[in-house]
C-alpha cells in the first residue's frame, strides 16, 4: 500500500490557462473521488469514479472542469480557462468496495491562479 | 441533502486539558460518520468511524466519539490532549453513493 499519489504538489498558472492534475489511487481501490478544499472550509465533493465510469458530478463542477479515469487506474482532472476562483487545494481519495474502510486521501495539488 | 455542522472553528487548549469537538449532521438515510484529522502540511487521515453497533467509537491516538442519534451528533473527545494533537479536525457523513460531506473543520491549537 503506497498510498494515494497526486501530481503536481503545487501549480501556479495564469488566468485563462489550462491545467491538468493527476491522481494515482491505491491499486486495489475501485472508487476514486475528487474534492476541492478552500481556506477555512472542509473538502467539497467534485466527482467520483467506480472503475472507469464517472458516476456522479457535483454542481460545483462547471463545464470548464473535466475528469477521466481511463482503464480504471489513475485519474486526471483538467480545468480549462482557469479563473482566480479556481485557486484551491484539489484532493483525490480512493476506497475499495468495502465502504467501512473509509477513504485514503492524497496530499493534494495546490492550485494558484494569478 | 446531507450536511455537517462544526460550530467550534478554533479551539485553544493547554496540554493535558480535555477535548470535546462538536459535530452535528443532517442526513435522512443510514448514518455513517467519520472524523478526519489534518496535521500541518499533511494529508487527511482517518481518526475513527461509526457504521453501526456500539455508539461509542474508539479511534487512533486516544480519540473517541459518541454517536447520539436523538441529538444528530457525533462529538469527538480526548481526555488529555498533547501538543502533537495540534491539527485541523473534520467531521463527515457518508451518503449511499459513498460520497463524504465534510464540515468546515475545527482548528485545534494545543499550547505547552
Amino acid at each position: 500500500d503506497t498510498g494515494v499519489s497526486q501530481d503536481p504538489r503545487h501549480k501556479i498558472t495564469k488566468r485563462g490557462q489550462n491545467v491538468t492534475f493527476r491522481c494515482d489511487p491505491i491499486s486495489e481501490h475501485n472508487r476514486l473521488y475528487w474534492y476541492r478544499q478552500t481556506l477555512g472550509q472542509g473538502p467539497e465533493f467534485l466527482t467520483y469514479f467506480q472503475n472507469e465510469a464517472q458516476l456522479e458530478k457535483s454542481r460545483l463542477l462547471s463545464d470548464r472542469f473535466s475528469a477521466e479515469r481511463p482503464k480504471g487506474s489513475f485519474s486526471t482532472l483538467e480545468i480549462q480557462r482557469t479563473e482566480q476562483g479556481d485557486s484551491a487545494m484539489y484532493l483525490c481519495a480512493s476506497t475499495s468496495w468495502d465502504r467501512g474502510r473509509g477513504y485514503t486521501f492524497g496530499s493534494g495539488t495546490r492550485l494558484t491562479v494569478v | 441533502a446531507q450536511s455537517v455542522s462544526q460550530h467550534n472553528h478554533h479551539v485553544i487548549l493547554s496540554e493535558a486539558a480535555s477535548l470535546e469537538l462538536g459535530c452535528n449532521y443532517s442526513y435522512g438515510g443510514t448514518v455513517n460518520l467519520f472524523w478526519y484529522v489534518q496535521y500541518p502540511g499533511q494529508h487527511l487521515q482517518l481518526l475513527l468511524k461509526y457504521f453501526s453497533g456500539d455508539p461509542l467509537v474508539k479511534g487512533i491516538k486516544g480519540f473517541e466519539a459518541e454517536f447520539i442519534k436523538s441529538k444528530f451528533s457525533f462529538n469527538l473527545r480526548k481526555p488529555s490532549v498533547q501538543w502533537s494533537d495540534t491539527a485541523e479536525y473534520f467531521c463527515a457523513v457518508l451518503d449511499t453513493a459513498s460520497k463524504l460531506t465534510f464540515g468546515t473543520g475545527t482548528r485545534l491549537q494545543v499550547t505547552l
